[in-house]
């Protein structure tokens, strides 16, 4: 089984649309993080919440909300989706972070396109 | 905000020849993570290097972080057509613990 999984893994949807992409692992991780990848533009952050309690705003938090349900669920929602959301999302996990940082176990990707 | 940029963009090279993508940061790094994404797939790390003029290598790659901390640099020798994918350059940046990825560079190696 994949530690790290996203669902849906395609979705289309219309603009105005309510959406919401989930994220579920099993890493027993902390940390969790959502990115959006656009051609050119790499990956960008957009939330990242350290344990439950704590939700973070990234580089493009901006017509996104999040909610960690549990240490093992994070989830991602577009609550009026615009067409410039179209993009790849990404799930990420690491462990507790020390001097030296940890790295970033990445999820599937969610393909979502906004009409 | 912090700034991660990577060079080039894009590189097309014949297989055996060598490459080299390079990241600059904005501000001073605390550590940098490098990351592989094969087409249709997940970004995949790589390496993690922390100290000023680290240089770190694993097998045909060669990493290096620069002695102020705000660039680095990923090198393959003689690529092969496994190598195809776009390589990202992420920093960390102390007391934050978030990760700002580079823009990437796509590598296409042509047989």
């Amino acid at each position: 089984d994949a530690d790290v999984t996203q669902t849906p893994r395609n979705r289309i949807t219309k603009t105005g649309k309510r959406i919401m992409l989930e994220c579920s692992q099993t890493k027993g991780h902390d940390r969790m993080y959502w990115y959006r990848q656009d051609p050119g533009l790499g990956l960008r952050l957009i939330y990242y919440s350290f344990d439950v309690k704590d939700i973070n705003k990234g580089e493009i938090s901006d017509g996104y909300s999040v909610s960690r349900q549990a240490q093992a669920k994070f989830s991602l929602s577009l609550e009026s989706a615009i067409p410039n959301q179209t993009a790849l999302y990404f799930c990420a996990t690491s462990s507790l972070v020390g001097l030296g940082g940890k790295d970033l176990f990445f999820g599937p990707g969610t393909r979502l396109t906004v009409l | 905000g912090q700034q991660v940029m990577q060079i080039p963009q894009y590189q097309h090279v014949q297989e055996g020849e060598d490459f080299t993508t390079y990241c600059n940061s904005s501000t001073t790094l605390s550590n940098i993570q490098w990351y592989k994404q094969r087409p249709g797939g997940h970004p995949v790390f790589l390496i993690q290097l922390v100290k000023s003029g680290e240089v770190k290598k694993q097998k045909r790659l060669t990493f290096q972080f620069g002695e102020a901390k705000k660039n680095s640099s990923l090198h393959i020798t003689a690529t092969q057509t496994t190598d195809v994918g776009t390589y990202f350059c992420a920093g960390g940046t102390s007391g934050t613990y978030k990760y700002i990825f580079g823009t990437g560079t796509r590598l296409k190696v042509l047989a």
